[in-house]
């Protein structure tokens, strides 16, 4: 089965950029969907289709994808970003989604 | 608006059934392909299952393949998940999304917690 791998936290600086990465193999042929999560929250759609980004997510939040990694870039980063942060596709072979295993970001 | 609820949850015993309802607000479910997802406590998010607008095609993870079934109520406009020998490893929020094919909008959740 497909697996996604995300670095277990990440932690930033209020004002600085936070690079939060997604290996797969091939990820780069797939499409990448990045979700944020707060405690006690559901989660919440951030960027689609490897970069694009839902109305109402603010113009920092972008994604690109690549190779064997997808990146989700937070830019101008706020302590209301804290937060877990999911990358997820869809594996064509057995017609399974799949999440990545989660990134925890820390705003310092 | 769109809005998913859940509801369902509750406390059940190793071996036991259990039935999640998630009714749709705003949309059509028949329209949509839908979700459900589920979160252990403290760990992250796990697929569980999908099924296609007209409820021909159903997919699941290999985990509860045989043991959950996912179907849908049009006319209701709500989703369900049938939730059958569940295992303390199925102890989690189950949470029902719309397919888009990203996941837009998510219910808020609805604890199964299997224990004796």
């Amino acid at each position: 089965s497909y697996v996604l791998t995300q670095p277990p936290s990440v932690s930033v600086a209020p004002g600085k950029t936070a690079r939060i990465t997604c290996g797969g193999n091939n990820i780069g042929r797939k499409s990448v969907h990045w979700y944020q999560q707060k405690p006690g929250q559901a989660p919440v759609l951030v960027v689609y289709d490897d970069s694009d980004r839902p109305s109402g997510i603010p113009e920092r939040f972008s994604g690109s994808n690549s190779g064997n990694t997808a990146t989700l870039t937070i830019s101008r980063v706020e302590a209301g970003d804290e937060a877990d942060y999911y990358c997820q596709v869809w594996d064509s072979n057995n017609d399974h989604y799949v999440f990545g295993t989660g990134t925890k970001v820390t705003v310092l | 608006e769109v809005q998913l609820v859940e509801s369902g949850g509750g406390l059940v015993q190793p071996g036991g059934s259990l039935r999640l309802s998630c009714v749709a607000s705003g949309f059509s479910v028949s329209s949509y392909w839908m979700h459900w997802v589920r979160q252990a406590p403290g760990k992250g998010l796990v697929w569980v299952s999908r099924i296609k607008s007209d409820g021909s095609s159903t997919t699941y993870a290999d985990s509860v393949k045989g043991r959950f079934t996912i179907s849908r109520d049009n006319a209701k406009n709500t989703l369900y998940l049938q939730m059958n020998s569940l295992r303390a490893e199925d102890t989690a929020v189950y949470y029902c999304a719309r397919h888009r094919p990203y996941l837009d909008y998510w219910g808020q959740g609805a604890l199964v917690t299997v224990s004796s």
